[in-house]
């Protein structure tokens, strides 16, 4: 069963804040919420990540809800660089160090 | 972070053939993985790469298809053996220092192989 479900696509218009939701209803109390993004030909790129409390760092916001069943990662201004396709992740393959990748979503930016 | 640095970045292979990526990180680390990812699809991982002895893979994949080394804590390499058409795909080597939950990998930007 996929631990994450995710919009296959969405879109956002340059300038504006993107809001991209996944859904995690299994995960566990001591599992950490990853994500990742991977821009065109290039390999994937952290993002940002969280247990409990929402995080924010120079890239991105993440907002995780009470219940911890879903996050929403807040992309504060779209830019045309950050058309790429994003990872949510809280499978870890029954160990602590291994990141399980879904099928993410794909982010277009129109100018 | 760190510099993850791969070799080769492209290649075109001979179906039958065997080709060797290394994996080249300017720290030492303690975790080091490949992962797969085939034409329009997301990452799949193939194994951990363990220092000093074999590499503990996951499933659907083997040692005699995907033979990895990981002689010291900087350097890895993955070898993609017997090819078919089937492997083409861009080959991922990723790293993270610690093993604690939470922790964050990196990786390199690929090795992008074509067999024909």
């Amino acid at each position: 069963d996929a631990k994450t479900t995710q919009p296959n696509s969405m879109e956002s218009n340059e300038e504006e804040p993107v809001h991209l939701p996944c859904n995690h209803s299994t995960i566990s109390g001591t599992d950490y919420i990853h994500w990742y993004r991977q821009l065109p030909s290039q390999g994937p790129e952290y993002v940002i990540h969280g247990l409990t409390s929402n995080v924010n760092n120079r890239m991105a916001s993440l907002a995780i809800a009470e219940d911890r069943k879903s996050s929403t990662l807040i992309l504060h201004r779209a830019t045309l660089r950050d058309a790429a396709v994003y990872y949510c992740i809280t499978d870890y393959g029954g160990a602590t160090n291994k990141l399980i990748f879904g099928t993410g979503t794909l982010l277009a930016v129109q100018p | 972070s760190a510099v993850i640095s791969q070799k080769p970045s492209r290649d075109i292979c001979q179906r039958g053939t065997s080709l060797t990526i290394q994996c080249q990180v300017d720290s030492q680390v303690t975790m080091m993985f490949w992962y797969r990812q085939q034409p329009g699809q997301s990452l799949t991982l193939i194994a951990t790469a363990n220092q000093g002895s074999e590499a503990t893979y996951e499933s659907g994949f083997v040692i005699d298809k995907f033979p990895i080394s990981r002689p010291n804590l900087t350097f890895s390499t993955l070898t993609v053996s017997n090819m078919s058409p089937e492997d083409s795909s861009i080959y991922l080597c990723s790293v993270g220092w610690t093993a604690e939950p939470g922790n964050t990998i990196y990786f390199g930007e690929g090795s992008w192989l074509t067999v024909v």
